[in-house]
């Protein structure tokens, strides 16, 4: 199999606090994992691409001060969301691609966040 | 840039079979991914062209022609629980961008 989990599933938390989104790659070992964010009834942008043990590569647009990403491991990376506004609830999805094997990404089951 | 066109909504009966068409342009190219997204879910792989044609997999089946930027994915004997949303995907060097998605509603 290839499983991805994230934690938390949802989360709601205050204007100008910080949010810590994790990403782990179940069973393999992933040298790159995706993050994504998604409105309502509009399609996953792409945020940034995260290789482990090095920098990771954001989106035009998307502000690496605010977004923090870090990976760590081959198994997990983390999206901290800082300083968060109401305009950053979205649905968070990351994504993993294997080490070996074929390109396929898979997709962890998403957070919710929302910022009161 | 990358630039992906695939139907908004399409309805079908229960039983029947639908092919949800997808239209790429895109500044490189590894290969396409279709993705089922149900709604608050995040998106469950389905398949994977990297060469051109037909690819069979149980009740779905997936065509790409990269020289006409062009790839389909078939839907048969639809079940209620295949109502979700299609998400076309071109991969250019490994990073997916996707499409706004297909709505496919089965209805009894």
């Amino acid at each position: 199999g290839a499983v991805v989990s994230q934690h938390p599933s949802w989360v709601i938390c205050k204007s100008g606090t910080s949010v810590k989104i994790e990403c782990r790659s179940l069973d393999f070992q992933a040298t790159t994992m995706f993050w994504y964010r998604q409105f309502p009834k509009q399609s996953l942008m792409l945020m940034a691409t995260s290789n482990e043990g090095s920098k990771a590569t954001y989106e035009q647009g998307v502000e690496k001060d605010k977004f923090l990403i870090n990976h760590a491991s081959l198994t997990l990376s983390t999206l901290t969301v800082t300083s968060a506004h109401p305009e950053d609830s979205s649905f968070y999805i990351c994504s993993a691609r294997r080490r070996t094997g074929a390109d396929t990404q898979y997709f962890g089951p998403g957070t919710r966040l929302t910022v009161l | 840039g990358q630039n992906i066109d695939q139907p908004t909504e399409m309805t079908a009966t229960e039983g029947a079979i639908v092919q949800i068409n997808c239209t790429y342009q895109t500044s490189g190219f590894n290969g396409l991914f279709w993705y089922q997204q149900h709604a608050g879910e995040a998106p469950t792989f389905l398949s994977y062209n990297v060469l051109d044609g037909l690819e069979e997999k149980g009740r779905f089946s997936s065509f790409l022609s990269r020289s006409k930027g062009y790839s389909y994915l078939l839907l048969k004997e639809l079940q209620m629980k295949d109502s979700a949303s299609y998400l076309c995907a071109p991969s250019n060097d490994y990073k997916l961008s996707f499409g706004a998605g297909t709505t496919v509603t089965v209805r009894a």
